[in-house]
């Protein structure tokens, strides 16, 4: 199993919904991550999480809420959304989190803020 | 500050011909280097990846060169298929020597391949 799961692959809420992403892997990864794409962008990294501790959150706002409530499982909370926020939400895993270990993506969770 | 940048958005070559595709960094701290091949409703999926210590690797029809001095590496694929078809993207990280860079991936823009039959 080399895959990592996302769920829901589209989400669409309002400004004042509370919704989650998910994402599982059974890869026996300790490192986990959420990287955030925009139409025509590239994808930049919110947060990184290593043996279920959150090692590097790259300045999220607040209405972005990450948890990873064990190794294979990665939820990311969203209240209040924005707009902009619409994107395209990629969850992704590696055997750690130090560098040379590659990374595998999840097909992402289409998320639209009316 | 776009630290990674792939000039071409665009390329389209013949089926069998050669595919090369660039990437220019200017953080001269990042010393590893990834190219990851995307299809449209699927993530990223790891292609090949160079350490800095390295000017090139192989594997199968994929090969990376990396050139330090001119913070530049391509990505090669020979022979081009028709299934190569999809948005290439370079990315970058600092603290291979260190090894505690956390996976943090810096990604270019991504150019879209084309393999005309």
């Amino acid at each position: 199993d080399t895959e990592v799961t996302q769920t829901p692959k589209h989400l669409v809420m309002g400004m004042t919904n509370k919704k989650s992403l998910k994402c599982e892997q059974h890869m026996g990864h300790r490192a986990m991550y959420w990287y955030k794409q925009k139409a025509k962008k590239p994808p930049e990294l919110m947060f990184v999480y290593s043996y279920e501790k959150l090692s590097i959150n790259e300045s999220v706002p607040s209405r972005f809420s990450p948890e990873c409530p064990n190794s294979s499982l990665l939820n990311l909370h969203l209240h209040a959304l924005q707009p902009e926020d619409s994107a395209l939400y990629l969850c992704a895993s590696s055997q750690t989190a130090k560098q040379g270990k590659k990374l595998f993506f999840g097909s992402g969770t289409q998320l639209s803020v009316l | 500050d776009q630290q990674v940048k792939q000039n071409s958005p665009s390329l389209s070559v013949q089926e069998g011909r050669i595919s090369i595709l660039n990437c220019d960094y200017t953080n001269s701290m990042f010393d590893y280097f990834l190219w990851y091949k995307k299809y449209p409703a699927e993530g990223p999926t790891f292609l090949i990846s160079i350490s800095s210590i390295k000017d090139k690797n192989e594997d199968g029809r994929f090969t990376v060169f990396l050139n330090k001095s001119a913070k530049h590496l391509s990505l090669h694929i020979v022979p081009s298929q028709p299934g190569d078809s999809a948005v290439y993207f370079c990315a970058a990280s600092a603290g291979w020597a260190g090894g505690t860079s956390y996976g943090k991936l810096t990604f270019g823009q991504g150019t879209i391949l084309t393999v005309h039959p």
